[in-house]
């Protein structure tokens, strides 16, 4: 069964610290790689989508690639307590695997 | 550009009766896939449709159908509902498979059946 692992947190950084979430994923076919955000009681926001190795930055976040490794994260820079959130990895091969979220908290 | 439009946004269902919730993906999107969350087993995938067909399935019971239309606007119905189906309902579009998809989710239907 194809799976996508993350830790569960939560994971507790003071404002302005750098989070960094790391994700899993067994199905070496995979293709693409997203991470999502999604606020308590709202629907997942896509934040950044990766599809080879490397890093890819946008604004304060940074994802991560290592296909080799199976191994996607993702950075958030100057954290901000609005980064307060789950984040879902997914990864796609022939259709989308959601990680479980971890649950990040930015203390003021 | 409007987005992903799930209805109803809240439902409640009484156990054994059947409910339908409906998609209307991002306008040009062709892919429609489903999913349910709930607090112990997270995001689980249900099923993809693509121009009508139904591509991919989870591992759902029988219970649980879709359908797409030429408009690429789906439903997915729970028949004999029970009280585990309360969850989440959420539906993501995207362009297609390959590099397009990106896929971008509804705000979602939540089924409260008792």
């Amino acid at each position: 069964q194809k799976e996508v692992e993350q830790n569960s947190g939560p994971l507790s950084v003071p404002e302005g610290a750098i989070a960094s979430l790391n994700c899993t994923y067994s199905d070496r076919g995979s293709q693409s790689f997203f991470w999502y955000r999604q606020y308590s009681g709202k629907s997942p926001e896509l934040i950044m989508s990766i599809y080879s190795n490397g890093d890819k930055e946008d604004g304060r976040f940074t994802a991560q690639l290592n296909k080799a490794s199976q191994y996607v994260s993702l950075l958030i820079r100057d954290s901000q307590p609005s980064d307060s959130a789950t984040y879902l990895c997914a990864v796609y091969g022939q259709n989308f695997v959601f990680g479980p979220g971890t649950r990040l908290s930015v203390l003021p | 550009k409007a987005g992903v439009t799930q209805t109803p946004r809240y439902l409640i269902k009484t156990r054994g009766q059947q409910v339908t919730l409906s998609c209307s993906p991002i306008s040009g999107h062709r892919s429609v896939s489903w999913y349910q969350q709930t607090p112990g087993q997270g995001l689980q995938f249900l099923f993809e449709y693509f121009s009508e067909t139904q591509r991919n399935k989870g591992n759902f019971p029988g219970r649980f159908s879709g359908r797409q239309f030429s408009n690429s606007r789906s439903e997915m119905n729970v028949s004999t509902l029970e009280l585990g189906d309360s969850a989440l309902y959420l539906c993501a579009s995207s362009l297609d498979r390959g590099l397009d998809t990106e896929a971008f989710f509804g705000q979602g239907t939540r089924l409260t059946v008792v």
